[in-house]
């Protein structure tokens, strides 16, 4: 089954204590993003990676770092995670081209930042 | 720059009732259009497109139509159910650098009662 699989699913954590919310896709999809999403404001986008190595920032990166060592895997880091990073936030793959291609969603993961 | 608006929500509404949710954007050149929809605890999923002026999207008994002369795409269903229940993001993506990018609303969050 072609799916976005994220984790962990929930987390609850302290300002200051670093943390990785993986992210990995089965569908050989060149394109990876990560989004936050905040009441009143929709989905904002963090980074985006093109490729293997090739990452990008997005709308609001600050506080985030991310890597792209594999194709399936886009993790995203969080070195000193804040109570302001407090969110949902989304992981979603597409294939490459300027073509009429399909944007899919992980399942979220929930992030409270004490 | 490139934006999306989307009514207010919540909205709600009694089973078999007319839905709209109103969607207007602001873009340069000609961006697809998208609806997403977000089941409770779940990730987003496309529920329909247009990827030019005058087409219209469908599904599930979910319509919108691109209008580029009011730059719109507003949702709508004929008879809604309780199981329609969920939030809806309107969308628009723009290939920009070599990387489709998805734009998305505030999100609106429907409730449909028996």
């Amino acid at each position: 089954e072609a799916q976005v699989t994220q984790n962990p699913r929930y987390l609850i954590t302290v300002t200051g204590k670093k943390l990785t919310v993986t992210c990995s896709q089965n569908m050989n999809h060149e394109y990876m993003s990560w989004y936050r999403q905040d009441p009143g404001l929709g989905l904002r986008q963090i980074y985006y990676s093109m490729n293997v190595e090739v990452t990008d920032k997005g709308d609001v990166p600050e506080g985030y770092k991310v890597s792209r060592k594999e194709k399936r895997n886009f993790p995203l880091i969080l070195e000193s995670p804040s109570p302001n990073q407090t969110s949902l936030y989304f992981c979603a793959s597409t294939r490459a081209g300027q073509g009429r291609n399909e944007q899919f969603f992980g399942p979220g993961t929930r992030l409270t930042v004490l | 720059g490139n934006s999306v608006t989307q009514m207010e929500g919540p909205v709600t509404l009694s089973e078999e009732a007319f839905l709209t949710i109103n969607c207007t954007y602001t873009a340069t050149g000609y961006p697809s259009l998208f609806w997403y929809v977000q089941y409770p605890g779940e990730g987003l999923q496309l529920l329909l497109k247009a990827t030019k002026a005058d087409d219209k999207g469908s599904n599930k008994g979910f319509e919108a139509t691109y209008r580029k002369e009011t730059t719109s795409f507003h949702l709508e269903k004929g008879s809604v159910q309780v199981s329609d229940s969920a939030v809806y993001f309107c969308a628009l993506r723009k290939f920009s650098g070599g990387y489709n990018k998805l734009i998305f609303g505030a999100g609106t969050r429907l409730a449909v009662h028996p």
